[in-house]
């Protein structure tokens, strides 16, 4: 069975551009949560998405947004990219709609970096 | 923000030998995990802790759930170079569902 697979391995941008993250969650997993995982600072959640929809958003400014699709396969975006936003973008998903004790997956991550 | 301190924060040891991170928190959680993440990928969970007091052991690695629920610990015996990695540990927030918290991680290296 396939794990959670993330695209592209790396990214590289510079600043002001806009990056687009993909993820696909193991099949049979609706939840799709997104964190960011930058140096010395450990990881953030950014977001969570569930059959469809934003169900709960971290500490992040709008420009970071995103979505899931019908197959829940999911689209991180961030806009107007900033030399802070370099980082290990992490992609997990999870069979059941984030409960406490909610088993996560984790793909290997997107590294992208902005110069 | 119920925070996660994890303490030490790098750890470089000879294989063989054993040791201990802690995971502390002011607050009461419901449940802690601890997860791994080796380098160039994600982390993988290893445990989930939800009764104060309980032990769980998976083969050298040992983890504790304080009495109060506040605190955890990660004891590995006899730590290999395989062992090597970020070692991590995660609430989930209150209310603030599918929200992990994580700690700032501590980085163990096992040399052969």
């Amino acid at each position: 069975e396939a794990g959670v697979t993330q695209s592209p391995t790396h990214l590289i941008k510079t600043r002001g551009q806009q990056a687009t993250l993909r993820c696909s969650p193991i099949s049979g997993h609706t939840s799709v949560y997104w964190y960011q995982q930058a140096l010395g600072l450990g990881l953030q959640f950014l977001l969570w998405y569930d059959e469809g929809e934003e169900r709960n958003r971290g500490n992040f400014p709008p420009r970071f947004s995103g979505r899931q699709f019908p197959n829940y396969s999911s689209e991180l975006n961030v806009n107007a990219l900033e030399l802070e936003d370099s980082a290990l973008y992490l992609c997990a998903s999870s069979l059941r709609r984030g409960g406490h004790n909610e088993k996560l997956f984790f793909g290997s991550g997107t590294q992208l970096s902005v110069l | 923000t119920q925070l996660l301190e994890q303490s030490p924060q790098f750890l470089s040891i000879q294989e063989g030998e054993n040791l201990t991170v802690y995971c502390n928190s002011s607050s009461v959680f419901s449940s802690l995990q601890w997860y791994r993440q080796e380098p160039g990928e994600g982390p993988v969970l290893l445990v989930t802790v939800v009764t104060g007091g309980e032990v769980k052991k998976l083969k050298r690695l040992t983890f504790q759930f304080g009495d109060a629920r506040k605190d955890s610990s990660l004891h590995i015996t006899a730590a290999q170079p395989g062992d090597t990695g970020l070692y991590l540990c995660a609430h989930a927030g209150g209310t603030s569902y599918g929200k992990l918290t994580f700690g700032q991680g501590t980085i163990l290296t096992v040399h052969p």
